[in-house]
């Protein structure tokens, strides 16, 4: 276990929807990054949020956001849902922002129909 | 660009014997950490082992240790006695200093039977 739990496990969503997951990260890390990663893939980066702000952002287009709250979880909202956006969708908190100690959560599937 | 290539998709291994899964990497960086994960049908990812490009000693955790030869910007990770439990994706990844996001690749399925 390493403290960083997502929610929820498993989505199923259709096409141009809108969906938001969650992550809640380990006690005294300040920083969470997204990452997806598609069937047979390493993860791809999405963002980092450190403090409240966006540190970083991956090649995604705009209708992928986040937010960090004052207790550091976080959320990953997607629009406009496409079929392409299926995927495992990661969520890694760490104590700052290099990431060189990041713990991972379970991920949350998404699956666009 | 930085990129990680892992050219071998699956392999199998015995219980008990040792494996040794490849990794090369290229950035114009110097300064970066070297990382495999583990990731079970579980899906999460576990930290295995993690290098510093600027120690020249190789890594090791109990079982596990790694090959680094930074030159040839190659970094593999042997696994000694190996356990059924091993039976995961291994993604081998790196983070440049001072930037945030880690570089993945696209992994090694590891299959260790009975």
């Amino acid at each position: 276990e390493t403290g960083v739990t997502q929610s929820p496990t498993h989505l199923i969503k259709t096409r141009g929807q809108q969906v938001t997951l969650r992550c809640s990260s380990q006690s005294g890390h300040n920083t969470v990054s997204w990452y997806q990663q598609a069937l047979g893939q390493g993860p791809q980066f999405i963002f980092q949020y450190y403090r409240e702000e966006e540190n970083g952002r991956g090649n995604f287009p705009p209708r992928f956001s986040g937010l960090q709250f004052p207790n550091y979880s976080s959320e990953l909202n997607v629009n406009a849902l496409e079929l392409d956006d299926s995927a495992l969708y990661l969520c890694a908190s760490s104590r700052d922002r290099s990431n060189t100690e990041a713990f991972f959560g379970q991920g949350t599937r998404l699956t666009v129909v | 660009a930085q990129t990680v290539t892992q050219s071998q998709p699956e392999m199998s291994v015995q219980e008990a014997e040792t494996v040794t899964l490849s990794c090369t990497y290229d950035t114009s960086e110097s300064n970066y950490y070297l990382f495999w994960y583990k990731q079970p049908p579980s899906r999460q990812m576990i930290l295995v082992i993690r290098q510093e490009a600027y120690k020249q000693q190789n890594a090791t955790e109990n079982r596990f240790s790694v090959n680094f030869q930074k030159a040839a910007k190659s970094f593999s990770l042997k696994i000694s006695d190996s356990q059924l439990g091993d039976t995961a994706m291994y993604f081998c990844a790196f983070i440049l200093y001072n930037f945030n996001k880690f570089y993945f690749g696209s992994g090694t399925k590891l299959n260790v039977k009975p």
